[in-house]
């Protein structure tokens, strides 16, 4: 079966600090990894993907997450936070044809 | 271009109406469409998905179905709308090969049940 966790529900950091969102995945195959940001009363916008093609990927808004095969993670982190990053991200994953979403890390950014 | 279209993009209706979301898609043919929904403070949970016409798998029972009248058309209804059924609902399809690969979501339907 495919789970995919989030383990922090709320993050809150202070501008130009870093960022770190963390989620962890179990799957029988080779799992399709995504980060999603939703803005409030925004759709979802993706991030970035892993789709095993390197192991650290790089997305948009400075984000990257690394895909650890022997941690199951897949981390989402930014060097330095921006007022503009506070919304809430699902750490998603797909193996088949179905997502399986994370429950959401609400991410707040403190001036 | 490829897109997807879903609306409205609000809706109130009383307990026990009726509901119809609709999602479609652009630029590409037989695709894999999927239905979402956000409860407050909670994740997205997958209510529906189409792998082709008539197909549909449903993974949680509910008060909602769902239908795929055309290759590109996704319908989510209800025939009376329970109070829990409020929430944010996404369409979504899935597209692309290799890294290309992945998931392209609606701007939603946020819906309030009173």
């Amino acid at each position: 079966a495919q789970s995919v966790t989030q383990l922090d529900s709320h993050v809150s950091v202070s501008e130009g600090t870093p960022v770190l969102l963390r989620c962890n995945y179990s799957s029988s195959y080779s799992p399709s990894l995504f980060w999603y940001v939703q803005h409030p009363n925004k759709g979802l916008q993706l991030l970035l993907k892993y789709t095993s093609a390197a192991t650290l990927v790089k997305g948009i808004n400075g984000f990257e997450a690394e895909f650890k095969k022997s941690e199951t993670s897949f981390h989402l982190t930014k060097p330095s936070a921006h007022m503009s990053d506070a919304a809430e991200y699902f750490c998603v994953g797909g193996a088949t044809n179905k997502l399986i979403f994370g429950t959401g890390t609400l991410l707040a950014v403190q001036p | 271009s490829q897109t997807i279209h879903q609306w409205p993009a609000t809706l109130v209706q009383p307990v026990g109406s009726p509901l119809s979301l609709e999602c479609t898609v652009e630029g590409t043919s037989n695709p894999n469409l999927y239905w979402y929904r956000q409860a407050a403070g909670r994740g997205l949970q997958l209510l529906f998905y189409s792998v082709g016409i008539g197909q549909i798998s449903s993974e949680v029972p509910q008060n909602l179905s769902a239908s795929r009248p055309q290759d590109r058309q996704f319908i989510l209804s209800s025939k009376k709308l329970l109070l829990s059924d409020s929430g944010f609902y996404l369409c979504a399809w899935l597209s692309g090969q290799g890294l290309n690969y992945g998931y392209t979501f609606g701007s939603g339907t946020r819906l309030t049940v009173v």
